[in-house]
């Protein structure tokens, strides 16, 4: 049974250039969450898609956009890159009806320079 | 979603009890306390979650008090693979997970 996996593992970026990272989610979950994680700090919620659409969103700028495809997999794209997106991002997969138990993945390293 | 306050650091013997402590004094009545741990390099790990009994699962046991504004994720052999940061997050209605600054468990050899 396949975990979540994120895609690639590491990036790096230049200033003002946009960015795509792929998540697919654990077998069976139909919800995926993207989260930002600063060096030293907590992850921070950026957004959670179901059915393909955005239900919630944190406190993050429109910069920041996704996607959830049919197949329950997502995307996270990144618009105008600042030198302060550089992150680990963490995508997390769950049931609808278990919101909370959510499973992770390994996260993507961006580096924008 | 319940603010949540725990301890930035603590030490632990191997093969001895972690008691790792936290404060939710916010938390409503239905709000559940969730705890996740996250290895160093890895995405966090759902641990386990609690309403207002005490859970135990494969990994750990949750203490909750009578009154929900603290509770208690024990595991009770430590190992030094559980050396983690370790998140207390009261589950709210908005389906999404606030992390806090967490609890740096070190388990010594």
């Amino acid at each position: 049974d396949a975990g979540v996996t994120q895609s690639p593992t590491h990036l790096i970026k230049t200033r003002g250039q946009q960015v795509t990272l792929r998540c697919s989610p654990k077998s069976g979950h139909d919800t995926v969450s993207w989260y930002q994680q600063a060096l030293g700090q907590g992850p921070q919620f950026i957004f959670q898609y179901y059915e393909e659409e955005e239900r919630q969103r944190g406190n993050f700028p429109d910069r920041f956009s996704g996607h959830q495809f049919p197949n329950y997999s997502s995307e996270l794209n990144v618009n105008a890159l600042l030198l302060g997106d550089s992150a680990l991002y963490l995508c997390a997969s769950s049931l609808v009806g278990q919101p909370y138990e959510q499973y992770f993945g390994p996260g993507t390293r961006l580096t924008v320079t | 979603d319940a603010k949540t306050t725990q301890p930035p650091s603590m030490d632990c013997a191997e093969g001895r009890a972690a008691n790792l402590p936290c404060n939710h004094s916010t938390i409503s009545g239905n709000e559940y306390v969730y705890w996740y741990r996250q290895i160093h390099s890895q995405g966090p790990q759902y641990i386990i979650h609690g309403l207002k009994n005490n859970e135990t699962n494969e990994m750990a046991s949750l203490i909750i008090t009578e009154d929900r504004k603290s509770s208690t994720l024990i595991l009770p052999h430590a190992t030094l693979r559980d050396t983690a940061v370790y998140y207390c997050i009261g589950g709210g209605s908005n389906y999404k997970l606030t992390f806090g600054k967490g609890t740096l468990l070190t388990v010594n050899p």
